[in-house]
């Protein structure tokens, strides 16, 4: 099973809500990662949890906030966010070590802020 | 320039054709490369994966890997109208703790 879930699949909020948005996955993947991506854009990556500890953050702004509970579980908290934070955010995950480089995606949160 | 050229496209072929997609690189330490399907607002979906250099078949598609001149082709046999969606190729090198780099995407639509 090559399963990761995103929750919900669709969010639209306003400049001033908090909301967040969830991922899980029962693979024993080790890293986790968000992912933003524009309409015709590939995906850009956002950050980086290794064995549940932030390793790379691409200079994201403050207004998204990751947060890793458990190796299962990844959530991505959303603050203030502007118009131009719609797009659509993917969690990927990926067993560490070896050979196992490959990163499995999930469906995607489509968010849209007004 | 970029690390990962892709050509956007769009490319659209009619069904049964051969398609190739391409990409090139200019980092020669990357060493794992992958190929991603996605459909219209859905999550990229891996199709193939490669270590170093070399071919991969699984089913109507083939992976082929030209370290030497830092190139990578996904091959689709048999086009089906399904296999409209944008493909994405991306690269790795195992020190940069699995960071991927992608290219742009090319999107491909198979006519019936």
């Amino acid at each position: 099973d090559t399963e990761v879930t995103q929750t919900p699949k669709h969010l639209v909020m306003g400049m001033t809500n908090k909301k967040s948005l969830k991922c899980e996955q029962h693979m024993g993947h080790r890293a986790m990662y968000w992912y933003k991506q524009k309409a015709k854009k590939p995906p850009e990556l956002m950050f980086v949890y290794s064995y549940e500890k932030l390793s790379i953050n691409e200079s994201v702004p403050s207004r998204f906030s990751p947060e890793c509970p458990n190796s299962s579980l990844l959530n991505l908290h959303l603050h203030a966010l502007q118009p131009e934070d719609s797009a659509l955010y993917l969690c990927a995950s990926r067993l560490t070590g070896g050979l196992g480089e490959t990163q499995y995606f999930g469906p995607g949160t489509r968010l849209l802020v007004l | 320039q970029k690390e990962v050229e892709q050509d956007p496209g769009p490319l659209s072929v009619p069904e049964g054709a051969i398609v190739s997609l391409n990409c090139t690189y200019s980092n020669s330490a990357f060493q794992y490369f992958m190929w991603y399907r996605q459909y219209s607002r859905k999550g990229p979906e891996l199709l193939m994966y490669t270590y170093s250099s070399g071919n991969k078949e699984d089913g109507r598609f083939t992976a082929q890997v030209d370290k030497s001149s830092k190139y990578i082709s996904l091959f689709i046999r048999d086009s089906q109208p399904s296999d409209s969606a944008t493909y994405l190729c991306a690269m790795s090198n195992y020190n940069q703790g699995g960071k991927l780099i992608f290219g742009q995407g090319t999107e491909l639509s198979v006519k019936p």
